[in-house]
């Protein structure tokens, strides 16, 4: 068990610039979470993914926001157009898939996102 | 309306001493699931205790404790003999059972703990 690895740690970028996320969950871990913490808040559900399905976004999630787990591994998250509001910590998260309400979350250590 | 709500941007504690971490919640699902999590600095989710809607008996984990009160809708943090090393932000989170498909958790905004020496 080597955990939620996520890459890069930090993100320096321009506003309008793409930026792509990517996040390796626990192996066989079959959901996975994306969230956003902003500075003195708590962590903001993004979107979901059971295997390769996405099956639920946030309403937080414009259109300029996209997330995809091919094969049901890693996940890729990308911010097209980036703007100074997407400043923030993202967060993956992933679970093994066999529980009901008491399956924890296993949180990555986050890419913090600086849109300058 | 807020599903999950920490009153207490920050607390302090003397080291050794115990402190209860305020957190209500606001679901009409009678299935759910209640989480703490601690982050530290390093940024890091740490998975602290859970307590489930059903659980008779309020949840521990070593120094921590879950004072469940179902009919007030609130689930505090209690942290016995505080550490230097529990100075970092205290996050209560619920997943709804029967409501959401997802299994996602919802957050709270937090509390800083600050432990003094």
């Amino acid at each position: 068990d080597t955990g939620v690895s996520q890459d890069p740690r930090h993100k320096i970028t321009k506003r309008g610039q793409n930026v792509t996320f990517r996040c390796d969950p626990i192996s066989e871990h079959n959901r996975l979470y994306w969230y956003r913490q902003t500075l003195g808040q708590g962590p903001e559900f993004l979107t979901y993914f059971q295997n390769e399905a996405q099956l639920e976004k946030s309403r937080l999630l414009s259109d300029r926001f996209s997330a995809e787990r091919p094969k049901g591994s890693f996940s890729t998250l990308e911010i097209q157009r980036t703007e100074q509001g997407d400043s923030a910590m993202y967060l993956c998260a992933s679970s093994p898939g066999d529980g009901l309400f008491d399956e924890k979350l296993f949180f990555g250590s986050g890419t913090q996102l600086s849109v300058l | 309306a807020q599903k999950i709500t920490q009153t207490q941007p920050g607390m302090f504690v003397q080291e050794k001493e115990a402190v209860t971490l305020d957190c209500t919640y606001d679901t009409s699902d009678p299935s759910y699931g209640l989480f703490w999590y601690k982050q530290p600095s390093s940024g890091e989710m740490i998975f602290l205790i859970y307590q489930g809607s059903y659980d008779q008996q309020n949840a521990t984990e070593g120094r921590y404790s879950l004072n469940f009160q179902k009919a007030r809708k609130s689930a505090n943090l209690v942290i016995s003999a505080s550490q230097l090393g529990d100075s970092a932000m205290y996050f209560c989170a619920m997943r709804e059972g029967q409501m959401d498909s997802s299994y996602k958790l919802i957050f709270g905004s937090g509390t800083r703990l600050l432990v003094r020496p």
